[in-house]
């Protein structure tokens, strides 16, 4: 059983395109996050989220929008898909995020190559 | 300036050499991660650690908080480690991590 799982694992559409990464982890974790891989493999944060509630939210643009329907899920919806959008996303999860006052080890999903264009 | 610094960038080695990765952090920070990306992509966690020294297998990570240095060790290296490594800090009032660029490694047989 595949502890976080994506979907899908390669994505290619047009400029302008909307579209949407699903995640879901089954670790019983409280805590999900989503990074941006980009072309020189360099990771970034964009958004976590803890118990469904968003806790951080970098300078993403607005056209990306997480959604939370429970905590075991966190998709990534990404409006007007831009040139500048193709890299590999990743979803991850922790127990417990720094609400509860402790660190946790993350675990990643495989990644969703994103190619616009 | 990244506020996490890695090196070396690239590093290719003979199978059985011993192996250092360091990394620099210029914040305060709760906890240090090393991570292993593979050739296909998947990231996996290899150790968290806020202070001392943590070992697993042939794997070691060191962290000096007062210096804000850590060193990921591989000893007897094998060409099945040739991974890209990441270094990446939780701060101090987040969970947020802030990644290194990565140390891509080759061991050669």
């Amino acid at each position: 059983d595949t502890a976080v799982s994506q979907t899908p694992k390669y994505l290619v559409t047009q400029m302008g395109n909307d579209k949407s990464i699903k995640c879901e982890q089954n670790l019983g974790h409280d805590t999900m996050y989503w990074y941006k891989q980009d072309s020189k493999k360099f990771l970034k944060i964009m958004f976590s989220y803890n118990n469904k509630e968003l806790i951080i939210n970098e300078t993403v643009p607005n056209r990306f929008s997480p959604k939370s329907p429970d905590k075991a899920h966190l998709n990534l919806h990404i409006n007007s898909l831009e040139l500048g959008d193709s890299a590999v996303y990743f979803c991850a999860s922790s127990l417990r995020g720094w609400l509860a006052g402790k660190h946790n080890e993350q675990f990643f999903g495989p990644g969703t190559r994103l190619t616009v264009l | 300036k990244n506020e996490v610094e890695q090196s070396p960038q690239n590093l290719t080695a003979q199978e059985g050499e011993f192996i250092t990765i360091n990394c620099s952090y210029s914040v305060g920070i709760s906890a240090l991660h090393w991570l292993q990306q593979h050739p296909g992509g998947g990231i996996v966690s290899l150790f968290m650690l806020s202070s001392g020294k943590k070992k697993h297998g042939r794997l070691i990570a060191t962290i000096n908080i007062q210096e804000k240095h850590s060193s990921l060790h591989i000893t007897a290296s094998h060409p099945r480690d040739s991974a890209v490594y990441i270094c990446a800090v939780s701060g101090e009032y987040g969970n947020k991590l802030v990644f290194g660029a990565g140390t891509i490694l080759r061991v050669k047989s």
